[in-house]
């Protein structure tokens, strides 16, 4: 049961344009949503997260807005740079029992120069 | 302030052995949480463990077990190996179990190949 989706496995937008990363979920019981970004041989490294009490959040080049009647969370970025190329994956934390964290699978960004 | 760091960064061990991983917390942080990383999967929560007991487990047999130690750091054993448990390992360290909106914090990982 895959309560976090990301439907997209990869994404290629060329540099200056914005790039826009979607992630379904199907917990309504979801407090706090995050988006990671990670290179290879590293961890994920965080990047932006938003309440579930808000439907927008800024940080500089990058947003997370989230719908919650649709249950969509997305991380748009502009401008889109060739340092951005990674492997995104959004985040949800359960409020039932222990906090604990529920994953995507991830979508690889690939910025052209 | 000092980050996540795990150890060792990469281990080949056989089928049926034991292995042990370790991670320090980022200074200031009394929660550490273990993840699961297969191929092309996004992190799986194993545990999390927070003044030194196990406060949270995901589904994992019970051949995964960790200890905190009283200076916040953390390990993960894993008995009687499988291929199937070939991946990367995560520790996350945060705050407290109930932060509010405070982010977990990864280490590079170790990769763990069974063969």
């Amino acid at each position: 049961d895959q309560q976090v989706k990301q439907n997209s496995p990869s994404l290629s937008v060329q540099e200056g344009r914005i790039s826009i990363l979607n992630c379904d979920y199907t917990n309504s019981m979801f407090d706090y949503f995050l988006w990671y970004k990670k290179y290879p041989a590293e961890g994920p490294t965080f990047l932006i997260s938003i309440s579930s009490i808000k439907d927008k959040n800024e940080d500089g080049r990058f947003t997370v807005f989230l719908n919650k009647s649709a249950k969509h969370l997305s991380l748009h970025i502009v401008p889109s740079q060739p340092g951005d190329s990674a492997v995104y994956f959004c985040a949800a934390r359960t409020t039932s029992g222990t906090y604990k964290y529920i994953f995507g699978t991830g979508t690889r960004l690939k910025v052209l120069a | 302030e000092t980050g996540v760091t795990q150890s060792p960064t990469h281990l080949i061990k056989t089928r049926g052995q034991q292995v042990t991983l370790r991670c320090s917390s980022q200074s200031g942080h009394n929660t550490v949480s273990w993840y699961q990383q297969a191929l092309g999967q996004g992190p799986q929560f194993i545990f999390q463990y927070y003044r030194e007991e196990e406060n949270g487990r995901g589904n994992f047999p019970p051949r995964f077990s960790g200890l905190q130690f009283p200076n916040y750091s953390s390990e993960l054993n894993v008995n009687a190996l499988e291929l199937d448990d070939s991946a990367l390992y995560l520790c996350a360290s945060s705050p407290q179990p109930t932060a509010k909106n405070s982010p977990l914090h990864f280490g590079n990982g170790t990769r763990l190949t069974v063969t």
